[in-house]
């Protein structure tokens, strides 16, 4: 069975602009998380998706956004860059909401200069 | 490969010796935890999770303890194999709220 993918690995945007980060699950799970994680502040909760219904948000400003989609596939969003959303970014999947067992993703490496 | 902490506390232990890495946590609510194992330029990844009505579990070379007394999670590693070089990771979760993770504890393996 295939790991969750996350695309692209790598991009390079300017402050200012904004980006979208794609994430497939594994297949069969229908719960998709986000996390940012840097080092000053380590991995931080963005948002849990089920059922293409948000179910749990972190505590990140509305320039951070994601939808779900009915094959479960996820996106992530950020609008008006910061020096400071240089992050890796990670997604993972669970078969349910609740976030209990969760597979990762190898993280998408977002730089902004 | 990916930089997960610049300045975390780490962990160093000699090859074929046993890894202690501990975590306290924050809420007493929290009923669910879990480690976690990030190699360089790879996503975490899941080793053992144990839930608050247990005190102790263990898994293949690997045993999680619980202390809820004293809000604290320890994380043995058998034989520590250099493959076993890594940030290691532990979350919380308190019913169905968000995971919560610590800063990790970066664990160096000496040949």
């Amino acid at each position: 069975k295939a790991g969750v993918t996350q695309t692209p690995r790598y991009l390079i945007k300017t402050r200012g602009q904004q980006v979208t980060l794609s994430c497939s699950p594994i297949s069969g799970h229908r719960s998709v998380s986000w996390y940012q994680q840097t080092p000053g502040q380590g991995l931080q909760f963005l948002f849990e998706y089920f059922s293409e219904t948000q179910r749990n948000k972190g505590n990140f400003p509305g320039r951070f956004s994601g939808r779900q989609f009915s094959n479960s596939r996820s996106e992530m969003n950020v609008s008006t860059l910061e020096l400071g959303d240089s992050a890796l970014y990670l997604c993972a999947s669970s078969l349910t909401a609740g976030v209990n067992e969760q597979y990762f993703g190898p993280g998408t490496r977002l730089t902004v200069t | 490969g990916e930089s997960v902490g610049l300045h975390l506390p780490t962990l160093s232990v000699q090859e074929g010796d046993n890894s202690i890495i501990n975590c306290a946590y924050s809420n007493s609510a929290s009923d669910y935890f879990i480690w976690y194992k990030q190699e360089s330029g790879k996503g975490p990844q899941f080793i053992i999770d144990i839930r608050s009505n247990m005190d102790k579990r263990q898994g293949q070379r690997v045993t999680v303890l619980l202390n809820k007394t004293v809000k604290h999670l320890s994380l043995q590693i058998a034989a520590t194999q250099p493959g076993d070089s890594a940030v290691y990771f532990c979350a919380e979760r308190s019913g169905a709220q968000k995971l919560v993770f610590g800063q990790g504890t970066r664990l160096t393996i000496n040949p």
